[in-house]
Protein backbone atom coordinates (compact mmCIF):
# COMPACT_ATOMS: atom_id res chain seq x y z
CA UNK A 1 0.00 0.00 0.00
CA UNK A 2 0.70 3.52 -0.27
CA UNK A 3 2.33 5.16 3.05
CA UNK A 4 4.74 7.69 4.85
CA UNK A 5 7.38 7.59 7.58
CA UNK A 6 9.13 10.20 9.65
CA UNK A 7 11.44 10.09 11.99
CA UNK A 8 9.01 11.01 15.53
CA UNK A 9 9.80 13.91 17.49
CA UNK A 10 10.17 16.01 18.86
CA UNK A 11 12.66 17.43 17.69
CA UNK A 12 14.81 20.26 19.62
CA UNK A 13 17.65 22.10 18.46
CA UNK A 14 19.09 25.54 19.38
CA UNK A 15 19.33 28.00 16.69
CA UNK A 16 21.87 28.21 13.55
CA UNK A 17 21.49 24.03 13.98
CA UNK A 18 21.74 21.78 11.34
CA UNK A 19 17.93 20.22 10.75
CA UNK A 20 17.30 16.70 8.99
CA UNK A 21 13.98 15.59 9.43
CA UNK A 22 13.70 12.41 7.64
CA UNK A 23 10.61 10.76 5.15
CA UNK A 24 10.39 7.65 3.75
CA UNK A 25 7.28 6.33 1.58
CA UNK A 26 6.11 3.38 0.17
CA UNK A 27 4.02 4.01 -3.12
CA UNK A 28 3.02 2.62 -6.16
CA UNK A 29 4.24 4.47 -9.43
CA UNK A 30 6.19 7.34 -8.88
CA UNK A 31 4.32 10.13 -7.12
CA UNK A 32 5.03 13.71 -6.42
CA UNK A 33 6.75 14.12 -2.75
CA UNK A 34 5.39 17.25 -0.09
CA UNK A 35 6.47 19.16 3.04
CA UNK A 36 4.14 21.38 4.22
CA UNK A 37 4.33 23.04 7.48
CA UNK A 38 2.14 23.61 10.29
CA UNK A 39 2.12 26.63 12.96
CA UNK A 40 0.09 26.32 16.03
CA UNK A 41 -3.42 26.84 15.58
CA UNK A 42 -3.17 27.29 11.97
CA UNK A 43 -4.11 25.10 8.80
CA UNK A 44 -0.78 23.90 6.54
CA UNK A 45 1.19 25.50 4.37
CA UNK A 46 2.97 24.05 1.28
CA UNK A 47 6.67 24.23 2.21
CA UNK A 48 8.20 22.60 -0.87
CA UNK A 49 7.66 19.91 -3.46
CA UNK A 50 8.96 17.46 -6.05
CA UNK A 51 7.21 16.09 -8.91
CA UNK A 52 9.79 13.38 -10.09
CA UNK A 53 13.35 11.39 -8.97
CA UNK A 54 16.01 13.21 -8.55
CA UNK A 55 14.18 16.63 -8.21
CA UNK A 56 15.03 19.27 -5.38
CA UNK A 57 12.38 21.27 -3.95
CA UNK A 58 13.65 24.31 -1.87
CA UNK A 59 11.48 27.21 -0.25
CA UNK A 60 12.88 29.17 2.88
CA UNK A 61 16.05 27.42 3.66
CA UNK A 62 14.62 24.73 3.43
CA UNK A 63 15.32 21.58 1.06
CA UNK A 64 14.65 18.25 0.15
CA UNK A 65 15.82 15.84 -2.68
CA UNK A 66 13.66 13.26 -4.08
CA UNK A 67 15.17 9.71 -4.29
CA UNK A 68 13.84 7.33 -5.84
CA UNK A 69 16.55 4.43 -4.83
CA UNK A 70 15.94 4.91 -1.39
CA UNK A 71 12.22 6.17 -1.06
CA UNK A 72 13.25 8.82 0.61
CA UNK A 73 12.63 12.70 1.01
CA UNK A 74 14.46 13.88 3.74
CA UNK A 75 14.23 17.83 5.13
CA UNK A 76 17.05 19.66 5.25
CA UNK A 77 18.03 23.40 6.93
CA UNK A 78 21.41 24.51 7.48
CA UNK A 79 20.72 26.81 9.95
CA UNK A 80 17.37 27.03 11.70
CA UNK A 81 15.80 29.76 13.45
CA UNK A 82 13.09 29.95 16.50
CA UNK A 83 11.15 31.16 13.71
CA UNK A 84 11.14 27.55 12.08
CA UNK A 85 9.41 25.98 14.88
CA UNK A 86 6.72 24.06 13.80
CA UNK A 87 5.33 20.69 12.64
CA UNK A 88 6.11 19.38 9.54
CA UNK A 89 4.32 16.83 7.25
CA UNK A 90 5.83 15.00 4.79
CA UNK A 91 2.99 13.61 2.10
CA UNK A 92 2.85 11.86 -1.27
CA UNK A 93 -0.08 12.07 -3.24
CA UNK A 94 -2.13 9.14 -4.90
CA UNK A 95 -1.32 8.74 -8.77
CA UNK A 96 -4.45 7.81 -9.32
CA UNK A 97 -7.46 10.00 -10.31
CA UNK A 98 -8.72 10.81 -6.32
CA UNK A 99 -5.83 13.09 -5.76
CA UNK A 100 -5.37 12.29 -2.41
CA UNK A 101 -2.68 12.55 -0.46
CA UNK A 102 -0.96 10.60 2.47
CA UNK A 103 0.65 11.87 5.10
CA UNK A 104 3.18 10.72 7.89
CA UNK A 105 2.53 11.74 11.10
CA UNK A 106 3.77 14.57 11.46
CA UNK A 107 7.28 15.84 13.33
CA UNK A 108 7.31 18.93 15.96
CA UNK A 109 10.48 20.96 16.02
CA UNK A 110 11.26 23.49 18.08
CA UNK A 111 13.99 25.68 17.69
CA UNK A 112 15.47 27.50 21.29
CA UNK A 113 17.08 30.81 21.41
CA UNK B 1 -2.14 33.32 -4.87
CA UNK B 2 -3.76 30.02 -4.48
CA UNK B 3 -5.31 30.82 -1.47
CA UNK B 4 -8.08 29.42 0.77
CA UNK B 5 -10.13 30.53 3.14
CA UNK B 6 -12.21 29.08 6.11
CA UNK B 7 -15.15 30.56 7.95
CA UNK B 8 -15.51 30.49 11.01
CA UNK B 9 -12.15 30.32 12.12
CA UNK B 10 -13.62 28.27 15.66
CA UNK B 11 -16.76 27.77 16.61
CA UNK B 12 -18.41 26.74 20.30
CA UNK B 13 -21.89 25.35 20.04
CA UNK B 14 -24.23 23.29 22.43
CA UNK B 15 -24.51 19.56 21.95
CA UNK B 16 -27.61 18.53 19.44
CA UNK B 17 -26.79 21.75 17.31
CA UNK B 18 -25.37 21.66 14.00
CA UNK B 19 -22.84 23.59 12.65
CA UNK B 20 -21.61 24.54 9.32
CA UNK B 21 -18.10 25.20 7.87
CA UNK B 22 -17.30 27.12 4.49
CA UNK B 23 -13.98 26.72 2.51
CA UNK B 24 -13.37 28.78 -0.14
CA UNK B 25 -10.75 29.16 -2.90
CA UNK B 26 -10.28 33.01 -3.55
CA UNK B 27 -8.00 33.28 -6.66
CA UNK B 28 -8.70 29.78 -8.53
CA UNK B 29 -11.31 27.36 -9.11
CA UNK B 30 -11.21 24.35 -7.03
CA UNK B 31 -12.63 21.00 -9.15
CA UNK B 32 -12.30 19.06 -5.81
CA UNK B 33 -11.73 19.75 -2.32
CA UNK B 34 -11.20 17.86 0.89
CA UNK B 35 -11.89 18.14 4.31
CA UNK B 36 -10.10 16.46 6.97
CA UNK B 37 -10.30 15.90 11.24
CA UNK B 38 -7.36 16.58 12.93
CA UNK B 39 -6.67 15.58 17.05
CA UNK B 40 -4.39 17.12 18.90
CA UNK B 41 -0.84 16.54 18.30
CA UNK B 42 -1.82 13.69 15.58
CA UNK B 43 -1.54 14.07 11.85
CA UNK B 44 -4.66 14.66 9.78
CA UNK B 45 -7.20 12.64 8.56
CA UNK B 46 -8.89 12.65 5.32
CA UNK B 47 -12.83 12.58 6.12
CA UNK B 48 -14.18 13.28 2.59
CA UNK B 49 -13.50 13.98 -1.13
CA UNK B 50 -15.75 17.05 -2.47
CA UNK B 51 -16.21 17.29 -6.54
CA UNK B 52 -17.67 20.10 -7.48
CA UNK B 53 -21.35 19.60 -8.86
CA UNK B 54 -21.84 16.09 -7.50
CA UNK B 55 -21.68 13.97 -4.62
CA UNK B 56 -18.88 13.58 -1.77
CA UNK B 57 -16.89 10.29 -1.46
CA UNK B 58 -16.64 9.77 2.21
CA UNK B 59 -13.68 7.84 3.79
CA UNK B 60 -14.59 4.05 5.69
CA UNK B 61 -15.73 4.68 8.69
CA UNK B 62 -16.77 8.50 8.41
CA UNK B 63 -20.89 8.98 8.85
CA UNK B 64 -22.32 10.61 5.82
CA UNK B 65 -25.18 11.75 7.33
CA UNK B 66 -23.49 13.34 10.63
CA UNK B 67 -21.12 14.73 7.93
CA UNK B 68 -22.91 16.81 5.11
CA UNK B 69 -20.45 18.15 2.73
CA UNK B 70 -21.74 20.08 -0.33
CA UNK B 71 -19.42 21.50 -2.93
CA UNK B 72 -22.26 23.99 -4.91
CA UNK B 73 -19.82 25.81 -6.85
CA UNK B 74 -16.48 25.47 -7.97
CA UNK B 75 -14.92 28.26 -5.20
CA UNK B 76 -17.41 27.00 -2.46
CA UNK B 77 -17.32 23.41 -0.47
CA UNK B 78 -19.04 23.66 2.74
CA UNK B 79 -18.90 20.88 5.73
CA UNK B 80 -22.05 20.73 8.31
CA UNK B 81 -21.85 18.36 11.45
CA UNK B 82 -25.47 17.35 11.98
CA UNK B 83 -26.74 17.26 16.00
CA UNK B 84 -22.89 17.44 16.67
CA UNK B 85 -21.66 16.15 20.05
CA UNK B 86 -18.74 16.67 22.42
CA UNK B 87 -16.49 13.71 20.24
CA UNK B 88 -17.22 16.03 17.59
CA UNK B 89 -14.83 18.55 18.80
CA UNK B 90 -12.09 18.98 16.69
CA UNK B 91 -10.14 21.00 14.48
CA UNK B 92 -11.14 20.62 10.83
CA UNK B 93 -9.32 21.83 7.91
CA UNK B 94 -10.28 21.91 3.98
CA UNK B 95 -7.87 21.95 0.94
CA UNK B 96 -8.62 22.39 -2.23
CA UNK B 97 -7.01 21.49 -5.77
CA UNK B 98 -6.17 23.94 -8.75
CA UNK B 99 -8.40 22.88 -11.42
CA UNK B 100 -7.10 24.70 -14.30
CA UNK B 101 -4.57 22.28 -16.27
CA UNK B 102 -2.29 19.27 -14.64
CA UNK B 103 -1.50 20.23 -10.67
CA UNK B 104 -1.00 17.63 -8.29
CA UNK B 105 -0.87 20.34 -5.26
CA UNK B 106 -3.40 20.67 -2.22
CA UNK B 107 -3.57 24.20 -0.78
CA UNK B 108 -4.99 24.17 2.79
CA UNK B 109 -7.47 26.64 4.35
CA UNK B 110 -6.20 27.83 8.00
CA UNK B 111 -8.70 25.31 9.69
CA UNK B 112 -11.87 25.56 11.92
CA UNK B 113 -11.78 24.69 15.79
CA UNK B 114 -14.98 23.22 16.90
CA UNK B 115 -15.76 22.91 20.35
CA UNK B 116 -19.33 21.01 21.19
CA UNK B 117 -20.51 22.01 24.82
Amino acid sequence: GNSVTQMEGPVTLSEEAFLTINCTYTATGYPSLFWYVQYPGEGLQLLLKATKADDKGSNKGFEATYRKETTSFHLEKGSVQVSDSAVYFCALILMDSSYKLIFGSGTRLLVRP
Amino acid sequence: GAVVSQHPSWVICKSGTSVKIECRSLDFQATTMFWYRQFPKQSLMLMATSNEGSKATYEQGVEKDKFLINHASLTLSTLTVTSAHPEDSSFYICSARDGAGYTDTQYFGPGTRLTVL
